[in-house]
């Protein structure tokens, strides 16, 4: 039941960009994306619906593949405050919720 | 608001003890989530409550495990009797609704058992 994510680290340099992928097997009815910093709490960056939509804000945007039952998460001109494990959490049928495995992302200067 | 407060931030306690972890979500709030990190299983949702109900539970390990929420303020998640194996970062989540809005995470109680 539990998504998996692709890769499971990366190392950037500043201003290069990255891409997570969040794999399901099962049928999606949402997609959620958190970073959690080393020591903290997750949080919050987005939630994408049924309906193939993109989101984002500023240089951090996803999309969500229904079909492929996959999302992705687009990090552009990365800045050292991006640093941190990436979640995606999958809604699938019944109500239930599973987070990814985790991506962890470094940015170096 | 002051955001999801979790009690306590830390706790050492001997295996076969009970330990008792609290939760008070955002006011206005009607759900509420119980999450356990290891570095092994990564992030585990325990239970879920909406509208102080408990709508799905079957990510609780097993019956030494218990999670109430008397009220709309306040939770607790129940581990009685302890063991090693349970130790790990317990986060307690809230949101306006269970599938379209983002959870707010509180900053977790790091449970050691020895």
């Amino acid at each position: 039941q539990q998504p998996v994510q692709s890769p499971q680290a990366v190392i950037l340099r500043e201003g290069e960009d990255a891409v997570i992928n969040c794999s399901s097997s099962k049928a999606l009815y949402s997609v959620h994306w958190y970073r959690q910093k080393h020591g903290e709490a997750p949080v919050f960056l987005m939630i994408l619906l049924k309906g193939g939509e993109q989101k984002g804000h500023e240089k951090i945007s996803a999309s969500f593949n229904e079909k492929k039952q996959q999302s992705s998460l687009y990090l552009t001109a990365s800045q050292l405050s991006y640093s941190g494990t990436y979640f995606c959490g999958t809604e699938i049928a019944g109500n239930q919720f599973y987070f990814g495995t985790g991506t962890s992302l470094t940015v170096i200067p | 608001d002051a955001g999801v407060i979790q009690s306590p931030r830390h706790e050492v306690t001997e295996m076969g003890q009970e330990v008792t972890l609290r939760c008070k979500p955002i006011s206005g709030h009607n759900s509420l989530f119980w999450y356990r990190q290891t570095m092994m299983r990564g992030l585990e949702l325990l239970i879920y409550f909406n509208n102080n109900v408990p709508i799905d539970d079957s990510g609780m390990p097993e019956d030494r495990f218990s999670a109430k929420m008397p009220n709309a303020s306040f939770s607790t998640l129940k581990i009685q009797p302890s063991e090693p194996r349970d130790s790990a970062v317990y986060f307690c989540a809230s949101s306006e609704a269970r599938q379209v809005a983002e959870a707010f995470f509180g900053q977790g109680t790091r449970l050691t058992v020895v």
